[in-house]
């Protein structure tokens, strides 16, 4: 079936730290795949998003990149801020158009000032 | 991107009632869906609501626990049945396809957190 791993957390770092959180996924086909974040007391937002081999998707300054080899979507951040404290989720969509979207189990990050 | 609201933002409800959950675009989307959040764990999708006819459930969810309206391309409800501890959740709608932007991405509501005592 379809699914999405996410590296185990809860992760804490200390702020202007380099950021990872890994993410690999199954899939029947190519998806779209997508990160979303949730601060806390909030909804999900999107985050960044990539819908084919080799695509970056970037926003805020995190990075992923669609790695079809390895069947991959890792978040990358250079410089970690305590604002980016949050829930993050990865998640794949397949087919064209509106679809359901299959969920990672969510990484907790903390950042320490 | 669209403004989804969701009403009511948290409830505290004894076991057997029921709880109607509104979601509301701020414009015309394509695609509404409700999602679930248990404690501590990821998203799992119930159901699309289409607009105009029943909803399509995902496997583990029937539309007795969980019916669900959509009368209009901006409003839905999910009512959450005869509720047990169990259906302790945050109760999340999501749309997609507004105007503007691709259907290839869902924006989320605030999320409604339903604890049952």
């Amino acid at each position: 079936g379809n699914s999405v791993t996410q590296m185990e957390g809860p992760v804490t770092l200390s702020e202007e730290a380099f950021l990872t959180i890994n993410c690999t996924y199954t899939a029947t086909g190519y998806p779209s795949l997508f990160w979303y974040v949730q601060y806390p007391g909030e909804g999900l937002q999107l985050l960044l998003k990539a819908t084919k081999a080799d695509d970056k998707g970037s926003n805020k300054g995190f990075e992923a990149t669609y790695r079809k080899e390895t069947t991959s979507f890792h978040l990358e951040k250079g410089s970690v801020q305590v604002s980016d404290s949050a829930v993050y989720f990865c998640a794949l969509k397949l087919g064209q158009g509106a679809q359901k979207l299959v969920f990672g189990q969510g990484t907790r990050l903390t950042i320490n000032p | 991107s669209a403004v989804i609201s969701q009403k009511p933002s948290r409830d505290i409800c004894q076991r057997g009632t029921s709880l109607t959950i509104q979601c509301q675009v701020d414009s015309q989307v394509t695609m509404m869906f409700w999602y679930r959040q248990q404690p501590g764990q990821s998203l799992t999708l119930i159901a699309t609501a289409n607009q105009g006819s029943e909803a399509t459930y995902e496997s583990g969810f029937v539309i007795d626990k969980f019916p669900i309206s959509r009368p209009n391309l901006t409003f839905s409800t999910l009512t959450v049945s005869n509720m047990s501890p169990e259906d302790s959740s945050i109760y999340l709608c999501s749309a997609a396809g507004m105007s503007g932007t691709s259907t290839d991405t869902q924006y989320f509501g605030p999320g409604t957190r339903l604890t049952v005592l």
